[in-house]
């Protein structure tokens, strides 16, 4: 069985910090892992994902995720936050194989303060 | 390009009553799939449907049902609606079936259930 495990349920940190949000994966198989965003009353966007091949993923509004399979986690990462990075935000897994169905974390609500 | 687009933004049925959602895929997508959203609960895979067939189906009972059109667009029915119901349901398409292919998400219907 796939799961997700995001730690922190809110983060917070000051326009132009550092953003690191957490995200541990169990998989049995080779996983697939996204990042999504959601924007209040909005869908989900992907930011980046991991399939094969390189393990340093970079996304989109300067994010970027670092697939460790020793650590079984990828964590997304932003050097300097932005005001328009408030948002929530949802790591996910799948299988692949005609299993295609994403299985989400609980996801991290985060805070950009001026 | 149109994105996702989902029907009605929002709904409010009583319990026992039926819900029908539509969502319409991004064009050239052939497959559609539908998470529900609780509060508390997170994002859940709900159904997923290519080229017409429902190709995998997430944990829920059969109340939860739906259908893929000619068109691609895709309908989900919700019989005999219970409080719990009540949440965000988003859909989302894809180009193929392959899990490198990203899935696009529409802005959802917000179903209440009183």
């Amino acid at each position: 069985a796939q799961s997700v495990t995001q730690l922190g349920s809110h983060v917070s940190v000051s326009e132009g910090a550092l953003v690191l949000l957490r995200c541990n994966y169990s998989s049995s198989v080779p996983p697939y892992l996204f990042w999504y965003v959601q924007y209040p009353n909005q869908g989900l966007q992907l930011l980046l994902k991991y399939t094969t091949g390189a393990t340093l993923v970079k996304g989109i509004n300067g994010f970027e995720a670092e697939f460790k399979k020793s650590e079984t986690s990828f964590h997304l990462t932003k050097p300097s936050a932005h005001m328009s990075d408030a948002a929530e935000y949802f790591c996910a897994v799948s299988r692949g194989g005609g299993y295609n169905k994403l299985i989400f974390g609980a996801g991290t609500r985060l805070a950009v303060h001026p | 390009e149109a994105g996702v687009t989902q029907s009605p933004t929002h709904l409010i049925k009583t319990r026992g009553q039926q819900a029908t959602l539509r969502c319409s895929p991004i064009s050239g997508h052939t497959s559609v799939y539908w998470y529900q959203q609780a509060l508390g609960l997170g994002l859940q895979f709900l159904l997923w449907y290519d080229e017409g067939e429902e190709r995998n189906r997430g944990n829920f009972p059969p109340r939860f049902s739906g259908r893929q059109f000619p068109n691609y667009s895709s309908e989900l029915n919700v019989n005999a609606l219970e409080l719990e119901d009540s949440a965000l349901y988003l859909c989302a398409s894809s180009w193929g079936t392959a899990i490198a292919y990203e899935q696009y998400f529409g802005p959802g219907t917000r179903l209440t259930v009183t």
